[in-house]
Protein backbone atom coordinates (compact mmCIF):
# COMPACT_ATOMS: atom_id res chain seq x y z
CA UNK A 1 0.00 0.00 0.00
CA UNK A 2 1.11 3.57 -0.42
CA UNK A 3 2.24 5.93 1.99
CA UNK A 4 3.49 9.29 2.67
CA UNK A 5 5.18 10.57 5.51
CA UNK A 6 6.31 14.41 6.52
CA UNK A 7 7.56 13.56 9.80
CA UNK A 8 8.20 17.43 10.91
CA UNK A 9 4.54 18.08 12.35
CA UNK A 10 5.49 22.30 12.76
CA UNK A 11 8.31 24.46 11.44
CA UNK A 12 9.06 28.19 12.92
CA UNK A 13 11.71 30.10 11.19
CA UNK A 14 12.47 33.52 11.16
CA UNK A 15 11.80 35.46 7.73
CA UNK A 16 14.64 35.41 5.24
CA UNK A 17 16.13 31.93 6.75
CA UNK A 18 15.58 28.73 3.85
CA UNK A 19 13.59 25.83 5.31
CA UNK A 20 13.17 22.59 3.91
CA UNK A 21 10.07 20.27 4.32
CA UNK A 22 10.96 16.38 4.63
CA UNK A 23 8.42 14.02 2.28
CA UNK A 24 9.00 10.13 2.63
CA UNK A 25 6.92 7.50 0.21
CA UNK A 26 6.06 3.97 -0.14
CA UNK A 27 4.96 2.57 -2.86
CA UNK A 28 5.71 -0.84 -4.81
CA UNK A 29 4.39 0.67 -7.93
CA UNK A 30 8.09 1.66 -10.45
CA UNK A 31 5.29 4.58 -11.95
CA UNK A 32 4.07 7.07 -9.43
CA UNK A 33 3.69 10.41 -9.31
CA UNK A 34 4.47 12.80 -6.15
CA UNK A 35 3.00 16.10 -5.20
CA UNK A 36 3.08 18.99 -3.30
CA UNK A 37 0.23 21.36 -2.40
CA UNK A 38 0.16 24.96 0.05
CA UNK A 39 -2.96 25.03 2.57
CA UNK A 40 -3.03 28.72 3.52
CA UNK A 41 -5.44 29.94 6.58
CA UNK A 42 -8.15 30.46 4.16
CA UNK A 43 -8.02 26.26 3.46
CA UNK A 44 -7.92 25.88 -0.14
CA UNK A 45 -5.31 23.47 -1.43
CA UNK A 46 -3.20 25.32 -3.84
CA UNK A 47 -1.06 22.69 -6.68
CA UNK A 48 2.76 23.51 -6.82
CA UNK A 49 4.59 20.83 -8.94
CA UNK A 50 3.97 17.65 -10.17
CA UNK A 51 6.80 14.91 -10.53
CA UNK A 52 6.75 11.63 -12.43
CA UNK A 53 9.15 8.80 -11.23
CA UNK A 54 11.38 8.74 -14.34
CA UNK A 55 12.33 12.17 -13.91
CA UNK A 56 14.42 13.21 -10.91
CA UNK A 57 15.56 16.09 -12.34
CA UNK A 58 15.42 18.70 -9.75
CA UNK A 59 13.31 21.51 -10.36
CA UNK A 60 13.62 25.54 -8.80
CA UNK A 61 10.58 27.58 -9.19
CA UNK A 62 11.56 30.99 -8.01
CA UNK A 63 12.52 30.67 -4.19
CA UNK A 64 10.99 26.96 -4.33
CA UNK A 65 13.16 24.14 -5.10
CA UNK A 66 12.47 20.41 -4.87
CA UNK A 67 15.40 17.75 -4.48
CA UNK A 68 13.48 14.03 -5.47
CA UNK A 69 15.49 11.17 -4.81
CA UNK A 70 14.29 7.68 -6.01
CA UNK A 71 17.36 5.73 -3.80
CA UNK A 72 15.93 7.38 -0.77
CA UNK A 73 11.96 7.59 -1.71
CA UNK A 74 12.30 11.30 -0.69
CA UNK A 75 10.85 14.24 -2.24
CA UNK A 76 11.91 17.44 -0.08
CA UNK A 77 10.84 21.03 -0.83
CA UNK A 78 13.55 24.05 -0.25
CA UNK A 79 11.75 27.61 0.53
CA UNK A 80 15.01 30.14 0.10
CA UNK A 81 14.66 33.64 1.63
CA UNK A 82 11.07 32.64 3.45
CA UNK A 83 8.80 34.94 3.41
CA UNK A 84 5.59 35.51 5.86
CA UNK A 85 3.52 34.71 3.23
CA UNK A 86 5.02 31.41 2.61
CA UNK A 87 3.40 30.78 6.45
CA UNK A 88 0.72 27.60 5.32
CA UNK A 89 0.46 24.14 5.55
CA UNK A 90 2.31 22.08 2.82
CA UNK A 91 1.37 18.63 1.92
CA UNK A 92 3.02 15.80 -0.10
CA UNK A 93 1.01 13.48 -1.99
CA UNK A 94 1.91 10.35 -3.94
CA UNK A 95 -0.62 8.58 -7.05
CA UNK A 96 0.40 5.61 -8.48
CA UNK A 97 -0.23 5.53 -12.13
CA UNK A 98 -1.26 2.16 -14.03
CA UNK A 99 -4.27 1.00 -12.36
CA UNK A 100 -6.22 3.81 -13.74
CA UNK A 101 -7.78 5.29 -10.33
CA UNK A 102 -5.55 7.56 -9.66
CA UNK A 103 -6.76 9.48 -6.35
CA UNK A 104 -3.88 11.05 -4.13
CA UNK A 105 -2.21 9.60 -0.66
CA UNK A 106 -1.12 12.88 1.32
CA UNK A 107 0.82 12.65 4.08
CA UNK A 108 -0.39 14.75 7.45
CA UNK A 109 1.49 18.13 6.60
CA UNK A 110 4.25 20.25 7.95
CA UNK A 111 2.71 23.71 9.42
CA UNK A 112 5.09 26.17 8.27
CA UNK A 113 5.23 29.30 10.69
CA UNK A 114 7.27 32.39 9.26
CA UNK A 115 8.07 34.59 11.62
CA UNK A 116 8.76 38.38 10.78
CA UNK B 1 -11.11 30.44 -15.80
CA UNK B 2 -13.15 29.74 -12.93
CA UNK B 3 -12.26 27.02 -10.26
CA UNK B 4 -14.10 24.45 -8.56
CA UNK B 5 -16.95 25.32 -6.71
CA UNK B 6 -18.44 23.88 -3.82
CA UNK B 7 -21.98 24.61 -1.84
CA UNK B 8 -22.19 25.15 1.33
CA UNK B 9 -19.46 26.34 2.31
CA UNK B 10 -20.39 25.41 6.48
CA UNK B 11 -22.54 23.05 7.66
CA UNK B 12 -23.87 22.15 11.11
CA UNK B 13 -25.82 19.21 11.79
CA UNK B 14 -26.97 16.72 14.36
CA UNK B 15 -26.15 13.15 14.44
CA UNK B 16 -28.23 11.39 12.79
CA UNK B 17 -28.79 14.08 10.41
CA UNK B 18 -28.40 13.83 6.81
CA UNK B 19 -26.45 16.31 4.82
CA UNK B 20 -25.58 16.69 0.73
CA UNK B 21 -22.50 18.49 -0.83
CA UNK B 22 -22.55 20.10 -3.94
CA UNK B 23 -19.68 20.39 -6.79
CA UNK B 24 -19.09 22.00 -9.97
CA UNK B 25 -15.47 21.25 -11.13
CA UNK B 26 -13.57 23.19 -13.51
CA UNK B 27 -15.30 23.11 -17.20
CA UNK B 28 -13.78 20.63 -19.27
CA UNK B 29 -12.34 18.22 -16.56
CA UNK B 30 -13.26 15.05 -16.94
CA UNK B 31 -11.93 13.40 -13.82
CA UNK B 32 -13.89 14.39 -10.52
CA UNK B 33 -12.70 13.38 -6.62
CA UNK B 34 -14.16 13.88 -3.07
CA UNK B 35 -11.50 14.13 0.01
CA UNK B 36 -12.18 14.11 3.44
CA UNK B 37 -10.15 16.59 5.42
CA UNK B 38 -10.26 15.68 9.06
CA UNK B 39 -8.38 18.54 11.28
CA UNK B 40 -4.75 18.39 11.44
CA UNK B 41 -4.46 15.47 8.66
CA UNK B 42 -4.15 15.54 5.30
CA UNK B 43 -7.20 14.54 2.86
CA UNK B 44 -8.06 11.25 2.46
CA UNK B 45 -9.87 10.37 -1.11
CA UNK B 46 -13.14 9.06 -0.45
CA UNK B 47 -14.47 8.56 -4.22
CA UNK B 48 -13.05 9.26 -8.07
CA UNK B 49 -15.17 9.67 -11.02
CA UNK B 50 -14.26 9.27 -14.48
CA UNK B 51 -17.11 11.62 -16.22
CA UNK B 52 -19.89 9.85 -14.73
CA UNK B 53 -18.39 6.71 -13.99
CA UNK B 54 -16.93 5.81 -10.65
CA UNK B 55 -13.22 4.86 -10.76
CA UNK B 56 -12.18 4.13 -7.08
CA UNK B 57 -14.61 4.19 -4.26
CA UNK B 58 -12.22 1.64 -1.98
CA UNK B 59 -12.30 4.28 0.80
CA UNK B 60 -16.03 5.39 1.15
CA UNK B 61 -18.19 4.28 3.94
CA UNK B 62 -21.01 2.96 1.58
CA UNK B 63 -23.33 1.80 4.55
CA UNK B 64 -23.77 5.99 5.30
CA UNK B 65 -21.72 7.74 2.21
CA UNK B 66 -22.79 7.97 -1.33
CA UNK B 67 -22.05 9.96 -3.80
CA UNK B 68 -23.18 10.66 -7.66
CA UNK B 69 -22.38 12.62 -10.59
CA UNK B 70 -25.21 12.01 -13.11
CA UNK B 71 -24.30 13.97 -16.17
CA UNK B 72 -20.87 13.89 -16.02
CA UNK B 73 -19.78 17.44 -14.42
CA UNK B 74 -21.87 18.36 -10.81
CA UNK B 75 -21.07 15.88 -8.29
CA UNK B 76 -23.40 15.63 -4.94
CA UNK B 77 -21.86 14.01 -1.95
CA UNK B 78 -24.54 12.51 0.84
CA UNK B 79 -24.54 11.52 4.63
CA UNK B 80 -26.73 9.36 5.68
CA UNK B 81 -26.78 8.97 9.06
CA UNK B 82 -24.10 11.39 10.17
CA UNK B 83 -22.22 10.50 13.07
CA UNK B 84 -19.76 12.53 15.30
CA UNK B 85 -16.40 11.56 13.65
CA UNK B 86 -17.93 12.77 9.72
CA UNK B 87 -16.67 16.26 11.45
CA UNK B 88 -14.67 17.81 8.86
CA UNK B 89 -13.64 19.83 5.50
CA UNK B 90 -15.63 17.61 2.39
CA UNK B 91 -13.22 18.73 -0.64
CA UNK B 92 -13.71 18.45 -4.28
CA UNK B 93 -11.08 18.04 -6.72
CA UNK B 94 -10.93 18.15 -10.58
CA UNK B 95 -8.60 16.92 -13.29
CA UNK B 96 -8.44 17.42 -16.92
CA UNK B 97 -8.25 13.54 -17.36
CA UNK B 98 -6.92 10.92 -15.27
CA UNK B 99 -2.82 9.50 -15.48
CA UNK B 100 -2.26 11.38 -12.63
CA UNK B 101 -2.59 15.03 -13.89
CA UNK B 102 -2.49 17.58 -11.41
CA UNK B 103 -5.69 18.20 -9.28
CA UNK B 104 -7.47 21.34 -8.88
CA UNK B 105 -9.22 22.00 -5.19
CA UNK B 106 -12.63 23.66 -4.31
CA UNK B 107 -12.68 25.63 -1.03
CA UNK B 108 -14.74 22.89 0.74
CA UNK B 109 -17.53 22.48 2.89
CA UNK B 110 -16.96 22.40 6.58
CA UNK B 111 -19.15 19.71 8.50
CA UNK B 112 -19.70 19.98 12.10
CA UNK B 113 -22.45 17.17 13.35
CA UNK B 114 -23.10 17.50 17.39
Amino acid sequence: AQKVTQAQTEISVVEKEDVTLDCVYETRDTTYYLFWYKQPPSGELVFLIRRNSFDEQNEISGRYSWNFQKSTSSFNFTITASQVVDSAVYFCALSEAGRGADGLTFGKGTHLIIQP
Amino acid sequence: EAGVAQSPRYKIIEKRQSVAFWCNPISGHATLYWYQQILGQGPKLLIQFQNNGVVDDSQLPKDRFSAERLKGVDSTLKIQPAKLEDSAVYLCASSFQRDSYEQYFGPGTRLTVT
